[in-house]
């Protein structure tokens, strides 16, 4: 089974904290994504990356960086948490390939900054 | 851009019955794939089914069949004979054939009354 794994579940942190959210797939894809899911807004896409050290910006990039070093693991930064930035926050991963095209999602991680 | 619009907020059916969600996206590929995924309560996002654009066969999975109309851009997901676990958040998403991106609606809730 492909596994996508984010690093936790639940994350509590203060505003101006600099938060790491990890992601580790274990299926050699090129890709993978960071997602923000919002009630009535869906998934937003912050960023991805296609492979290791690229990145490109989603539609909304700002406040975000990320850091691909490896091909299997992706990480999501907030630079300074503020509270706007509450919310769940979904990895996922994918091939490149013609079979094998669907998106395979972690768990979410359930972010509160206070 | 391409769009994914699904106008169905909440949808409720009862257990045994049948329920179709709607979704309509918008592109000016001709190649691509479409997907609904389902998150329940505990946030696993999984995929439901897949369709790949230049097949005219509609996709079934078990309970799960697709309505794919090319030409309007439409991509409905039917639920036949509900089952409580059915309960969930439901998203159409579009990836394009030669792209590594997904587009995500912004989801159905659909709940199931026993």
């Amino acid at each position: 089974d492909v596994k996508v794994t984010q690093s936790s579940r639940y994350l509590v942190k203060r505003t101006g904290e600099k938060v790491f959210l990890e992601c580790v797939q274990d299926m050699d894809h090129e890709n993978m994504f960071w997602y923000r899911q919002d009630p009535g807004l869906g998934l937003r896409l912050i960023y991805f990356s296609y492979d290791v050290k690229m990145k490109e910006k989603g539609d909304i990039p700002e406040g975000y960086s990320v850091s691909r070093e490896k091909k299997e693991r992706f990480s999501l930064i907030l630079e300074s948490a503020s509270t706007n930035q509450t919310s769940m926050y979904l990895c996922a991963s994918s091939a490149f390939d013609r079979m094998n095209t669907e998106a395979f999602f972690g768990q979410g991680t359930r972010l509160t900054v206070v | 851009a391409q769009t994914v619009t699904q106008s169905q907020p909440e949808m409720s059916v009862q257990e045994a019955e049948t329920v179709t969600l709607s979704c309509t996206y918008d592109t000016s590929e001709s190649d691509y794939y479409l997907f609904w995924y389902k998150q329940p309560p505990s946030r696993q996002m999984i995929l439901v089914i897949r369709q790949e654009a230049y097949k005219q066969q509609n996709a079934t999975e078990n309970r799960f069949s697709v309505n794919f109309q090319k030409a309007a851009k439409s991509f409905s997901l039917k639920i036949s004979d509900s089952q409580l676990g059915d309960a969930a958040m439901y998203f159409c998403a579009y990836r394009p054939y030669t792209g590594n991106q997904f587009y995500f609606g912004t989801g159905t809730s659909l709940t199931v009354i026993p």
